[in-house]
């Protein structure tokens, strides 16, 4: 079955460090997305991507990156690591027009 | 003032009740509305979703929009407890499968059996 894997599930790191949080799907849908969920804000949009080589910012794209090399892979870096970044990051993707998101099952990220 | 506004609950229920979980919205041109299921742990998933004003029944699940008032409603018939999850709303003014997909909060629901 086609799915949507995200590792790690769990992530500590230091403040200042970089960190690569990894998305993969099966599905080979074009659009793929990163959101962050915060308890009193729901999910917001970080970054996004309808292909190969085509990145977009979000609402709270700010101190994140990403790329997308192939069809299949979007990670998501954190420059510098944050406190205000402790979060848990979910990614999703779709085919695109009026097609749902389907979600992976979160990296739960903490910055100390 | 958010696009999107939920009430966080958290929701308990007895086994068996009938369950009501609301969304209101500010933005008019909101033509899409969705319902979100999460598991604890879990990324979201898709419940249901409707087009424009109406209701649209899905065995115990049936969800309502109310575009005059802004008003979109979820209702669970005959709760399970494997209906204990938060449910989110979502709303697009274009295509649900896109950046443009607005989330509220979310609402924590526990079935108590």
């Amino acid at each position: 079955d086609a799915e949507i894997t995200q590792s790690p599930r769990h992530k500590i790191t230091e403040t200042g460090r970089q960190v690569t949080l990894a998305c993969h799907q099966t599905w080979n849908h074009n659009n793929m997305f990163w959101y962050r969920q915060d308890l009193g804000h729901g999910l917001r949009l970080i970054h996004y991507s309808y292909g190969v080589h085509d990145t977009n910012k979000g609402e709270v794209s700010d101190g994140y990156s990403v790329s997308r090399s192939n069809t299949e892979d979007l990670p998501l870096t954190l420059e510098s690591a944050a406190s205000s970044q402790t979060s848990v990051y979910f990614c999703a993707s779709s085919t695109g027009l009026n097609s749902p998101l389907h979600f992976g099952n979160g990296t739960r990220l903490t910055v100390t | 003032q958010k696009e999107v506004e939920q009430d966080p609950g958290p929701l308990s229920v007895p086994e068996g009740a009938i369950v009501s979980l609301n969304c209101t919205y500010s933005n008019s041109a909101f033509q899409y509305f969705m319902w979100y299921r999460q598991y604890s742990r879990k990324g979201p998933e898709l419940l249901m979703y409707t087009y424009s004003s109406g209701n649209k029944e899905d065995g115990r699940f049936t969800a309502q929009v109310d575009k005059s008032s802004k008003y979109i409603s979820l209702f669970i018939r005959d709760s399970q407890p494997s209906d204990s999850a938060t449910y989110l709303c979502a709303m697009s003014s274009t295509n649900f499968g896109n950046e443009k997909l607005t989330f509220g909060t979310g609402t924590r629901l526990t079935i108590i059996p």
